[in-house]
């Protein structure tokens, strides 16, 4: 599996827009890429995946560069309710449906401040 | 959308007991499913995958035999800690994978904090 590389912190003000960039330098071409968030005390949620190009749907964006060595995570108009810690993931999906293992990095804890 | 729950929530043994956490796929069928294991501001760590009706798969350095994992059915996965010492203290947290989901998508449950004195 890729080894991945995020900030360890972040902090931003509310209101503004956030963007979380991960470096995944050994990404291989089958992998995808996936955020997850996770408050304190909560299991991990599943925030967008993407493989190539530019991801959006109604809780953020993922950025991906041609080459995908990065993506970047944009959270845009952050609230104090976004504090959490996001991790990047870099894998290979399953050829059907089901499930592969995820291998947590370190991930960002991100600081929302009013 | 897909929901997994784990109980109890919290649970606080003694030293020596043993301590069994329940993993249900509440509105969905998951063939697999996942146990990790988080220590205050780490990351989580993958200890076994579970699979229905076979025997578990252990990450290296996690004990089978401390750690017993029972998938039986396709919405039930249940860890149990033998013989809890302090040191097995953490919060672990459960997911599974929906047959139908996205690929790459797992759910996880709320977590279950252990607390051995």
């Amino acid at each position: 599996l890729a080894k991945t590389t995020q900030p360890i912190s972040m902090d931003s003000y509310e209101g503004q827009e956030v963007n979380i960039t991960c470096s995944h330098n050994n990404i291989a071409t089958n992998d995808y890429i996936t955020w997850y968030q996770q408050f304190p005390s909560q299991g991990p949620r599943f925030i967008i995946q993407g493989y190539k190009t530019k991801v959006t749907n109604e809780v953020a964006s993922l950025f991906i560069p041609a080459d995908r060595k990065s993506s970047t995570l944009s959270l845009p108009r952050v609230s104090l309710s976004d504090t959490a810690v996001y991790y990047c993931l870099v894998g290979v999906p399953p050829s059907g449906a089901g499930s592969y293992q995820l291998t947590f990095g370190k991930g960002t804890k991100l600081s929302v401040i009013p | 959308g897909a929901v997994v729950s784990q109980h109890p929530s919290r649970v606080i043994c003694k030293s020596g007991t043993s301590v069994k956490i329940e993993c249900r796929s509440l509105d969905f069928q998951a063939t697999t499913m996942f146990w990790y294991r988080q220590f205050p501001k780490q990351s989580l760590m993958l200890m076994a995958t579970s699979n229905e009706g076979s025997k578990a798969t252990y990450e290296q350095g996690v004990e089978k035999d401390k750690f017993l994992i029972n998938h039986a059915s396709l919405t039930l996965s249940t860890l149990t800690v033998t013989s809890a010492h302090p040191e097995d203290s953490s919060f672990y947290i459960c997911s599974a994978s929906s047959t139908s989901g996205r690929f790459g998508e797992q759910y996880f449950g709320p977590g279950t904090r252990l607390t051995v004195t």
